[in-house]
């Protein structure tokens, strides 16, 4: 079946460093990949996504590639502000009998500190 | 197009009573999807449509939760009767499938107190 797996939180850095937020994933198919953000009080945005192996997503500093031979969507960023401030959540959409449907993982709460 | 609208953004209600939260999706969009979220469980998927009907409806509780989508441009989820563990906050979220890749566009949620 369809499951993403994301790493456990909370996660604490200062400004300025470095980000990363590990996704796998399980399909069986061809998924469509995303990283959603939700700040407080929000509902979920979408943050970036890829469709296909090697692809790259990026948006507001943040990056992610679709490893199909890892079956991984890392979500990094090189500098963090206390903007991104938030929860994170990997998805994925399959292209089989559960097209429409979003699985995601638990969530990455990230705190960034002045 | 003003995004997924839900109603009511807050509902304070007293167990026993009757929720009614409603959704308006983006037009155009053919997949409806409820969801829950807490801070115990995460975010779970209740029940999603396709093109007004359920697809899905495995992830609701209990019979105490019912969801209708009478036409393209509008759902509710109905709790009866409401318990204090249904307390959450609740998210609608719409998606194109045209052209194959789901995304999705939340709604900005209804937070439900049951005391």
């Amino acid at each position: 079946g369809n499951s993403v797996t994301q790493m456990e939180g909370p996660v604490t850095l200062s400004e300025e460093a470095f980000l990363t937020i590990n996704c796998t994933y399980t399909a069986t198919g061809y998924p469509s990949l995303f990283w959603y953000v939700q700040y407080p009080g929000e509902g979920l945005q979408l943050l970036l996504k890829a469709t296909k192996a090697d692809d790259k997503g990026s948006n507001k500093g943040f990056e992610a590639t679709y490893r199909k031979e890892t079956t991984s969507f890392h979500l990094e960023k090189g500098s963090v502000q206390v903007s991104d401030s938030a929860v994170y959540f990997c998805a994925l959409a399959d292209r089989g009998s559960t097209l429409g449907r979003l699985y995601f993982g638990r969530g990455t709460q990230l705190t960034v500190w002045p | 197009d003003a995004g997924v609208i839900q109603s009511p953004r807050h509902e304070v209600t007293e167990m026993g009573q009757e929720v009614t939260l409603r959704c308006k999706p983006i037009s155009g969009h053919d997949y409806l999807f409820w969801y829950r979220q807490t801070m115990m469980r995460g975010l779970e998927l209740l029940i999603y449509f396709n093109n007004n009907v359920p697809i899905d409806d495995s992830g609701m509780p209990e019979d105490r939760f019912s969801a209708k989508m009478p036409n393209a441009s509008f759902s509710t989820l109905k709790i009866q009767p409401s318990e204090p563990r249904d307390s959450a906050v609740y998210f609608c979220a719409s998606s194109f499938t045209g052209q194959g890749v789901t995304e999705a566009f939340f709604g900005q949620g209804t937070r439900l107190t049951v005391v």
